[in-house]
């Protein structure tokens, strides 16, 4: 049983496209998030949902609009790509807002612009 | 602003030879340092969570200490399973939820 799960594993795609990732999650967690990955594996958070309400929402292009159409999932829209958007995107989840949660993560997204 | 640091960034060790992972923080007011495994091609996948200054926690060849300003992560015998990046998170005071990733240590273990 996949815990968090995201789709597509491996996207590639040309500048000035508009692509999606979608994400589920079977935890029952309250909070999901999303993450960007860069070549040299720093992890930065883009976005966070609770109970389907944007909570965080980093310096992040206006061209990424998140999702949330239940708790369970959290999709990312992104419009007109860029060659600086290839990288591995995460989402992940925590049990709530509360201090000391462990989060979980999916595989991953891997996003090539050519 | 919130710092997490860990070294070495790269580490290669024959099996069986036992090492340390440093990750050094800066924050107001410790919440919770998390450890995390990533192997290539996955997710982070969550170790332990420590709270306080002087909490340990095991898990077969890993041990994870905490200090008011910095953790460990002994592994003790590796073995070539154990390769992976290892990931040191921070939570800090001040409402934020959100933890600061550092940028990881990459564990090679030959056998």
């Amino acid at each position: 049983d996949t815990a968090v799960s995201q789709t597509p594993k491996y996207l590639v795609t040309q500048m000035g496209n508009d692509k999606s990732i979608k994400c589920e999650q079977n935890l029952g967690h309250d909070t999901m998030y999303w993450y960007k990955q860069d070549s040299k594996k720093f992890l930065k958070i883009m976005f966070s949902y609770n109970n389907k309400e944007l909570i965080i929402n980093e310096t992040v292009p206006n061209r990424f609009s998140p999702k949330s159409p239940d708790k369970a999932h959290l999709n990312l829209h992104i419009n007109s790509l860029e060659l600086g958007d290839s990288a591995v995107y995460f989402c992940a989840s925590s049990q709530d807002t509360r201090n000391n949660q462990p989060q979980h993560f999916g595989d991953g997204t891997r996003l090539s612009i050519l | 602003e919130d710092q997490v640091t860990q070294s070495p960034e790269a580490l290669r060790l024959q099996e069986g030879e036992s090492s340390s992972l440093n990750c050094s923080y800066t924050v107001s007011g410790l919440r919770g340092l998390f450890w995390y495994r990533q192997d290539p091609g996955k997710g982070p996948e969550f170790l332990f969570t420590l709270y306080s200054a002087g909490e340990e926690k095991e898990k077969e060849r890993l041990k994870a200490t905490l200090t008011k300003k910095e953790s460990f992560l002994h592994i003790t015998a590796p073995k070539p399973e154990d390769s992976a990046t290892y990931l040191c998170a921070v939570q800090a005071g001040g409402g934020s939820y959100i933890p600061t990733f550092g940028r990881g240590t990459s564990l090679i273990v030959h056998p």
